[in-house]
């Protein structure tokens, strides 16, 4: 079972912020929080990870809790390609071989202009 | 460079054929897994591939079963199909089995009828 907790539906206006919070109070201390979105009829696509420090790159940033029991990804400028369903997941990485990726249901992200 | 391509797009069959799925990963990856993505759900892991070896497997029946060749390429195998089994299947690759981004196909739509 997905160890994330993320509301099933938000709405953003073009060109605002989008802010997706997720859930992940029983993360243990090696595992990183990752998220992927997936458009509509196409696979899910990498986004960004991260372990306890904030992260950004060209696509969206990722704020964590100091606890680590939650966190936020960031879209700073959405735009309506951005609509898809974004999937929150934590992951054990070790150098045995990763985890398989867990998704929950996700938060569908409409971009509206 | 292409991505991560699977065959065929869309497949019908009914209760109780055999299917098999087709995957090519990305160029310079080793490692495949597949994923299962019932509608309004997130994908649900299979499993893995690495080494033409089947490393990791999530919960799911022997009736699913897969194989990995030489050119690193991958089949999804699923015998006495039922209803259920309609889902959107996905493979993933990525180079290592360790910690590194996973790329996504855009999947086959298997219905069962």
């Amino acid at each position: 079972d997905a160890k994330t907790t993320q509301p099933p539906s938000m709405d953003c206006a073009e060109g605002r912020a989008a802010n997706l919070p997720c859930n992940h109070s029983t993360i243990s201390g090696n595992e990183y929080v990752y998220w992927y979105r997936q458009i509509h009829s196409q696979g899910p696509q990498y986004i960004i990870h991260g372990l306890k420090n904030n992260e950004t790159n060209e696509m969206a940033s990722l704020i964590i809790t100091e606890d680590r029991k939650s966190s936020t990804l960031i879209l700073p400028h959405a735009t309506l390609r951005d609509t898809a369903v974004y999937y929150c997941i934590v992951r054990l990485l070790s150098n045995a071989g990763n985890t398989p990726l867990v998704f929950g249901k996700g938060t569908r992200l409409s971009v509206i202009a | 460079d292409a991505g991560v391509t699977q065959s065929p797009t869309h497949l019908i069959k009914t209760r109780g054929q055999q299917v098999t799925l087709r995957c090519s990963p990305k160029s310079g990856h080793d490692t495949v897994s597949w994923y299962q993505q019932a509608l309004g759900q997130g994908p649900q892991f299979i499993f893995q591939y690495y080494e033409e070896e089947e490393r990791q497997r999530g919960n799911f029946p022997d009736r699913f079963s897969g194989h990995q060749f030489p050119n690193y390429s991958s089949e999804l195998n699923v015998n006495a199909l039922l209803l259920g089994d309609s889902a959107l299947y996905l493979c993933a690759s990525r180079y290592g089995r360790m910690n590194n981004e996973q790329f996504f196909g855009p999947g086959t739509r298997l219905t069962v009828l």
